[in-house]
């Protein structure tokens, strides 16, 4: 069985640019769920779709948003991007919503300049 | 507030000596989860346990136990006669609601090398 892919692996952006970060979970999984992982502030939840619909969220701002297609596949937007959004950016995904056993990707690192 | 700390920054360790990382929560929630997960030097975090608030039972996987203690608000992870392979950070993690939304809390991680 194939694991969680992600897409693209290493990415550079411009302050106040926009980035999109794609996640393709393992086959019959319905549930994916985005992390920040930074040095500082260690790992941190920014949201879980399940069935194409948001159905838990973190403390980010607006700048940060997803959606789930009908495949399962996700994306996460990142607008106007900021220094401080550098970061390993990891997808999860699982069986069953609700922070079951996830199967993390190997994450899209993004660097802000 | 929902909180979990882990306070052992690093650990160094001889291959084949027992080694326990802790984990301390904080959650109002009376339904809540925790979670240890082992992120290898390759980098992809792997699932260890899922435990629920209700089940206080000690579970012994292999080499692997974990210590689920409500009265102290703690879920440690003991690793027996510990192998290089173990060479990982660990994280701790809490799954609570706050407000109508269940949120999925991180430690900062216990940084594990096992020397051989």
């Amino acid at each position: 069985k194939a694991g969680v892919t992600q897409t693209p692996r290493y990415l550079i952006k411009t302050r106040g640019q926009q980035v999109t970060l794609s996640c393709s979970p393992i086959s019959g999984h319905r549930s994916v769920s985005w992390y920040q992982q930074t040095p500082g502030q260690g790992l941190q939840f920014l949201f879980e779709y399940f069935s194409e619909t948001q159905r838990n969220k973190g403390n980010f701002p607006g700048r940060f948003s997803g959606r789930q297609f009908s495949n399962s596949r996700s994306e996460m937007n990142v607008s106007t991007l900021e220094l401080g959004d550098s970061a390993l950016y990891l997808c999860a995904s699982s069986l069953e919503s609700g922070f079951h056993e996830q199967y993390f990707g190997p994450g899209t690192r993004l660097t802000v300049t | 507030a929902q909180k979990v700390t882990q306070a052992q920054t690093e650990i160094s360790v001889v291959e084949k000596e027992d080694v326990t990382l802790d984990c301390v929560y904080e959650t109002r929630d009376t339904t809540y989860y925790l979670f240890w997960y082992k992120q290898p030097p390759s980098g992809e975090l792997v699932f260890l346990i899922r435990r629920n608030s209700f089940d206080e039972q000690n579970e012994i996987s292999g080499r692997y136990s974990w210590n689920f203690q409500k009265s102290t608000s703690s879920f440690n992870f003991t690793i027996t006669a510990s192998q290089v392979v173990d060479s990982a950070v660990y994280f701790c993690a809490l799954s609570a609601y706050a407000g109508n939304n269940r949120k999925l809390i991180w430690g900062l991680g216990t940084s594990l090398a096992v020397n051989p």
